[in-house]
């Protein structure tokens, strides 16, 4: 089955720009969503299809997918961006939304 | 805004069957093209999807749950729900129920989230 991976932590100092990515065989040809879970919530996502952006996410949080590679970039970290963040695809053959493991974001 | 609120038992001894119901307030079942699902998280671990289930009767279901999961979904109560037979430990954890987005009949991003429910499977 398809697999994403992603790195259990990254660390950033605030002011700074954070990317995690999530790594997937050929992942290019899948549209790629973002979720940002904080603690004792509900996750929420932040980007969706590869790059774009609900209504009322900040500008601060984009998206690329390339290769077997995706990114979630986010500009000018905040304190209040230090969270979970997960990667998820829709795998239309096998009928199965898969998520990444998640990364946890470290503001320091 | 849509609201999904989940409920069901708190606690079940292994190899029970887990019953849980989602009930919606704020957007109807049967007037929208969403998919309704489920998802849980063991604590402090990752999302694990176990399906997704449209009014049509398409139902998407993890794989590795597919054995032991029924996801029903009742336009006439605004309600869906979900049961996992042969529970285990490795059942525990939090479960929510979402509201997805539909795109060519399968599920989309998921919009909405109940707040989440812990069910603990204990002897």
């Amino acid at each position: 089955s398809y697999v994403l991976t992603q790195p259990p932590s990254v660390s950033v100092d605030p002011g700074q720009t954070a990317k995690i990515p999530c790594g997937g065989n050929n992942i290019e040809s899948y549209s790629v969503h973002w979720y940002q879970q904080k603690p004792g919530q509900a996750p929420v996502v932040v980007v969706y299809d590869d790059s774009d952006r609900p209504s009322g996410i900040p500008e601060r949080f984009s998206g690329s997918n390339s290769g077997n590679t995706a990114t979630l970039t986010i500009s000018r970290v905040e304190d209040g961006d230090e969270a979970d963040y997960y990667c998820q695809v829709w795998h239309s053959t096998e009928h199965q939304r898969i998520f990444g493991g998640g990364t946890k974001l470290t503001v320091l | 805004q849509v609201q999904l609120q989940e409920a069901g038992p708190g606690l079940l001894k292994p190899s029970e069957t887990l019953s849980l119901t989602c009930t919606v307030t704020l957007d109807s079942i049967s007037g929208s093209d969403h998919f309704w699902g489920w998802i849980r998280q063991a604590p402090g671990k990752g999302l694990e999807w176990i399906g997704s289930g449209h009014k049509s009767g398409a139902i998407y279901y993890n794989p590795s749950l597919r054995s032991r999961v029924t996801i029903f979904v009742d336009t006439s109560k605004n309600q869906f729900s979900l049961t996992l037979t042969s529970v285990s430990a490795a059942d525990s954890g939090f479960y929510y129920c979402t509201r997805d987005l539909n795109t060519a009949m399968a599920p989309h991003i998921i919009d909405s989230w109940g707040q989440g429910t812990l069910v603990t499977v204990s002897s």
